[in-house]
Formats: structure tokens, sequence, C-alpha cells
């Protein structure tokens, strides 16, 4: 079935330690986004790429970085975790034909 | 900046009776507008979705409306059912661009 996959689904890191969230698909959509997400609230976009062009959202911290290496892989960079980036962190795929969004599990972030 | 308002934010409604989420957005440009629902720790999932060259859609117990005039959208679901307890989103195309303005959530509530 063609899919969204992150690894891994829980991820417990040290304040200030880096972490690297993964994210493929086998849907060969062209748009990745990563979102981040805290205790129901919406979904916050973070950034999202448009075949290799990177785009960021304004008011994304510094902190969060962002790879596309090919059109199925995806990377989240935090490069130095702080409590309040303690969230899950949805990755999504969609294609620009169809706008619907296809997202992953999610990745769970504990930040002790 | 464009933004997407959702009310209510919690709804509880007695089992098989209807339940109705409202949206509102501000881009007159916004031409997807999709339905996402999203049950405790899982990731969300689209359960309908409206282009703005239709006036409603329906599948199965559940439908949207969409008034262009008004900038405003809404989630009709039909008997509930207690499977149907979950967080639902709204979101709207920003303009006819394939991201997103998400609104706020409405966690809906099944009373047996």
């Amino acid at each position: 079935d063609a899919m969204v996959i992150q690894n891994p689904r829980y991820q417990v890191t040290q304040f200030g330690k880096p972490v690297t969230l993964s994210c493929s698909q086998t849907l060969n959509h062209n748009v990745m986004y990563w979102y981040q997400q805290k205790s129901s609230q919406a979904p916050k976009l973070l950034f999202h790429y448009y075949d290799k062009d990177f785009n960021n959202e304004a008011d994304t911290p510094d902190n969060f970085q962002s790879r596309r290496p090919n059109t199925s892989f995806c990377f989240l960079d935090i490069r130095s975790p702080g409590l309040g980036d303690a969230a899950m962190y949805l990755c999504a795929t969609s294609s620009t034909d169809y706008y619907e969004q296809y997202f992953g599990p999610g990745t769970r972030l504990t930040v002790t | 900046g464009e933004n997407v308002e959702q009310h209510p934010s919690t709804l509880s409604v007695q089992e098989g009776d209807s339940a109705v989420i409202k949206c509102t957005y501000s881009d007159s440009a916004s031409n997807y507008f999709p339905w996402y629902k999203q049950e405790l720790g899982k990731r969300p999932q689209l359960i309908i979705d409206i282009r703005s060259n239709v006036g409603e859609k329906k599948d199965q117990r559940i439908a949207v409306t969409l008034n262009k005039t008004a900038k405003h959208f809404s989630l009709h679901i039909t008997e509930t059912q207690p499977e149907d307890s979950a967080v639902y989103f709204c979101a709207a195309s920003v303009g006819s661009n394939y991201q997103l303005i998400w609104g706020a959530g409405t966690k809906l509530i099944i009373k047996p």
C-alpha cells in the first residue's frame, strides 16, 4: 500500500541534544510537509518542500532544519531541543494536482 | 494574514443525534476545503473535502456544505455513533495554492 512512514514513532532526547526525525513516502508526491502538533491543537506547519524547493514558515524557529535528499525522503533536524519542543511531529505529503494531504503516523518527541 | 475560524471548540451530542461544526475563512481565493478527523494519539485523516465549484458533498453519514458568498463551510454528521468521537479539523487552501490553513479543531463527544 502506498503510504507515509515516520521513524522513529517515539523519540526521547535530552535537553540540547540534537535529534533527527525521518519521513518517507511511496506516494510519489512532490510536496512534503513537517508539522508540529501539541495536545490536540491544530497541526502547526513548520516548513514544506515543493520538489526540492524549501519553504520555511516565518515563525519557525531557527532551531528547526530540514533536508529532502530525494523525492521519497525528508528529515527534520532539531539542533538544540528545548522542553517546549516536546510534541508530536507529523509528516505529510500531497500532490499539486489534488491537494489532499496524507499524514504519517507521527513521531512523539519527549525532551528530558 | 489569512485565517480559518472553527466553532465550537467542543461539541457534545447524544448518540444518534446530528452534529454540525462550522468554519469561516478569510481568503476569498481559497478553493479547497478539507475536513480531517483525528482520534487520540493517531494521525489526522481526511474524511471529506469540497472544492469551490460545488456547494454540497455527501458521503454516507457525513456531508459538507460550502457558502462562498459568506465564506463559510460546515461539516454535518448524522446518526452519530461512539466511533465518531474525535477531534475534527477544518482547513482551507491558501488561495488556489496546495497549502492549507487549519482551523483550531472541534472536540466531538458522543454521549451513549
